[in-house]
């Protein structure tokens, strides 16, 4: 059975500091992994990933995708109060079948 | 501002009540997903809608009943409806499957209580 798994699963951190959220994933037909931010209401998307090894940058976030260790990373530098969200890490695998973690939960501090 | 539009935003339903959710695109998009979602946990699929047909039904219950009446819509019909269904309600679109590598857009939701 297809599975993502994030860790860690919350996170409290302060302004200004650097956060890297993990995900791995054990899928039969991989397509692409996603990146989402979820704050309120519906996800935001954030990067799509498909090859291993080039890593995707907006702004202060960055992600990377390493195919043969099955793993992605986010990465957060200086953090700011905005950032405080559910990070979704989503595998598509096949027609449709849109695989999310349980997301790691960021909540930043003044 | 989201390009997948979902009325009601926030909807109050009795056990007995029939209502109805709406999500509306105009990207072109060939596919249309229901997802639930509950507090603290992720989405889960319920439908999906190719080309307006249905291809994917995850064990729904038939107190859920969707429809896409053309590509652009999508309607998730509720009837009897119970407490345990409260729940973010959220429609997403993507592109055809052959052309399939990415990006899910969502809507804003609609907040579903059932008293």
């Amino acid at each position: 059975e297809d599975k993502v798994v994030q860790s860690p699963l919350s996170l409290v951190v302060h302004e200004g500091d650097t956060v890297t959220l993990n995900c791995s994933y054990e899928v039969t037909n991989f397509r692409s992994l996603l990146w989402y931010k979820q704050e309120k209401k519906a996800p935001t998307f954030l990067f799509m990933l498909t090859s291993s090894g080039i890593e995707k940058k907006s702004g202060r976030l960055s992600s990377i995708l390493d195919k043969k260790e099955l793993f992605s990373i986010l990465n957060i530098t200086a953090t700011q109060t905005g950032d405080s969200a559910v990070y979704l890490c989503v595998h598509l695998s096949g027609t449709y079948k849109y695989i999310f973690g349980t997301g790691t939960r960021l909540k930043v501090l003044a | 501002d989201t390009e997948v539009t979902q009325t009601p935003k926030h909807l109050v339903m009795g056990m007995t009540n029939k209502k109805s959710l709406k999500c509306e695109q105009h990207m072109g998009h060939r596919a249309m997903y229901w997802y639930k979602q509950k507090a603290k946990k992720p989405p889960e699929l319920m439908f999906v809608y190719s080309y307006e047909k249905l291809s994917i039904n995850e064990s729904v219950p038939s107190r859920f009943s969707p429809e896409c009446p053309n590509s652009s819509l999508l309607n998730l019909h509720l009837h009897a409806l119970q407490p345990e269904d409260s729940a973010l309600y959220l429609c997403a679109s993507s592109q055809e499957p052959d052309r399939l590598t990415g990006e899910l857009f969502f809507g804003e939701g609609s907040r579903l209580t059932v008293l």
